[in-house]
């Protein structure tokens, strides 16, 4: 298994809401990656999970939760969302943070309204 | 300045041109160098990695790095009307390589007609 999956492809979400993305990686691989991408712009690194413990956190609000329960998973909780979070959002995958062959899953398209 | 510079295009070439995309990075003691393919509306897909100076082959493409001069490059050669993308090129800076974190340029529009 050579895939990154994410769920759900798309959100629709209030800004009161509170939602989770989800991604899953099958190739045993040790460090894992959540980027944003805005229309046009490159994608912007958000937390970088190392061995399942968090190693880089971008200066993301608070308002975004990284979680890696296991060394397969990797969740990002949303809560209290803004417009202007609307993105994007991508999962990636090395088999460590030092080989950096990053391997993307397909993203989940989040609007906040 | 920024990190990394890419040439935002749009580069159009006819079908079985080469195709010549370039990359320059301020960071001297970089280390890693990538070039990811990203399809309208679609995630970035990694399509060459090099870590030397001098060429690296893979099918029709060709990565190229010179680390004097700062330099990446990507040739797709016998372009095809699917290589229409946009090819982002990644580079890990010094200090960075233990941490995964990749540094993108804006990217470069790629625009293949038949």
């Amino acid at each position: 298994d050579t895939e990154v999956t994410q769920t759900p492809k798309h959100l629709v979400m209030g800004m009161t809401n509170k939602k989770s993305l989800k991604c899953e990686q099958h190739m045993g691989h040790r460090a894992m990656y959540w980027y944003k991408q805005k229309a046009k712009k490159p994608p912007e690194l958000m937390f970088v999970y190392s061995y399942e413990k968090l190693s880089i956190n971008e200066s993301v609000p608070s308002r975004f939760s990284p979680e890696c329960p296991n060394s397969s998973l990797l969740n990002l909780h949303l809560h209290a969302l803004q417009p202007e979070d609307s993105a994007l959002y991508l999962c990636a995958s090395s088999p460590t943070a030092s080989n950096n062959e990053q391997f993307f899953g397909p993203g989940t398209r989040l609007t906040v309204l | 300045q920024k990190e990394v510079e890419q040439n935002s295009g749009p580069l159009s070439v006819p079908e079985g041109a080469i195709a010549s995309l370039n990359c320059t990075y301020s960071d001297r003691g970089s280390q890693s160098f990538f070039w990811y393919r990203q399809y309208s509306g679609k995630s970035p897909e990694l399509i060459m990695f090099i870590y030397s100076n001098g060429d690296k082959e893979d099918g029709r493409f060709t990565a190229q790095l010179n680390k004097a001069s700062q330099y990446v490059s990507l040739l797709i050669r016998d372009s095809q009307p699917s290589d229409s993308a946009t090819y982002l090129c990644a580079v890990i800076p010094e200090g960075g390589t233990s941490y995964g974190k990749l540094t993108f340029g804006q990217g470069t529009i790629l625009t293949v007609h038949p």
